[in-house]
């Protein structure tokens, strides 16, 4: 299953909403998961089962969708939230597909 | 608290064999599948193996299969990746990942900061 995330790049500024997608090659159901990694980090997980957001993430990170379609949405951006995400998909494995990643960048 | 902490990186010529390790700390290592996911210097994220709690499961990326074996010591709370037959495109940072489930089949939910491997001449 390839994962295709877009945009690449996302420029947005501090305080705004950033919407960034990813489709799946075929249905995964809900079983795709969002992490997010800063420079010189291990990625974190942000979100799994499309829209649960993990252990101590803030409630601005949101994620929705099923089948091939997903979005991760931050409400309003922090300067920490500046970094690349990911989504993976984990319905068909091996292998556990990740996306390319978008880079979220400072407008 | 969860700690994953990989060793055994380095430079290693093409052919050449390396093996890494990861020792997990925090959590019953018999509770969770394990997993390797690399990501080449500037590039994304790719899987690179998992295996179950009991090692009865062991799963790989087509890119690897044949060449590189995953194992895990319970009794050390270790995971291990040995690497064979090294190539120029298996240079990347590895990870090693803590799987929600006892069998190598969800979302990662914890990350060690990863080793690096260079396969180079």
């Amino acid at each position: 299953i390839v994962m295709t995330q877009s945009p690449a790049t996302l420029s947005v500024s501090p305080g705004e909403r950033a919407t960034l997608s990813c489709r799946a090659s075929q249905s995964v159901t809900n079983n795709v998961a969002w992490y997010q990694q800063k420079p010189g980090q291990a990625p974190r997980l942000l979100i799994y089962a499309a829209s649960t957001r993990a252990a101590g993430v803030p409630a601005r990170f949101s994620g929705s969708g099923s089948g091939t379609d997903f979005t991760l949405t931050i409400s309003s951006l922090q300067s920490e939230d500046f970094a690349i995400y990911y989504c993976q998909q984990y319905n068909n494995w091996p292998p556990y597909s990740f996306g390319q990643g978008t880079k979220l960048e400072i407008k | 608290e969860v700690q994953l902490v990989e060793s055994g990186g380095g430079l290693v010529q093409p052919g050449r064999s390396l093996r890494l390790s990861c020792a997990a700390s925090g959590f019953t290592s018999d509770e969770h599948a394990m997993h390797w996911v690399r990501q080449s210097p500037g590039n994304g994220l790719e899987w690179v193996s998992g295996i179950s709690w009991n090692s009865v499961t062991t799963v790989y990326a087509d890119s690897v299969k044949g060449r590189f074996t995953i194992s895990r010591d319970n009794a050390k709370n270790a995971l291990f990746l040995q690497m064979n037959s090294l190539r120029a495109e298996d240079t990347a940072l590895y990870y090693c990942a803590r799987d929600m489930s006892t069998i190598p089949r969800y979302y990662f939910d914890n990350w060690g900061q990863g080793a690096l491997v260079t396969v180079s001449s």
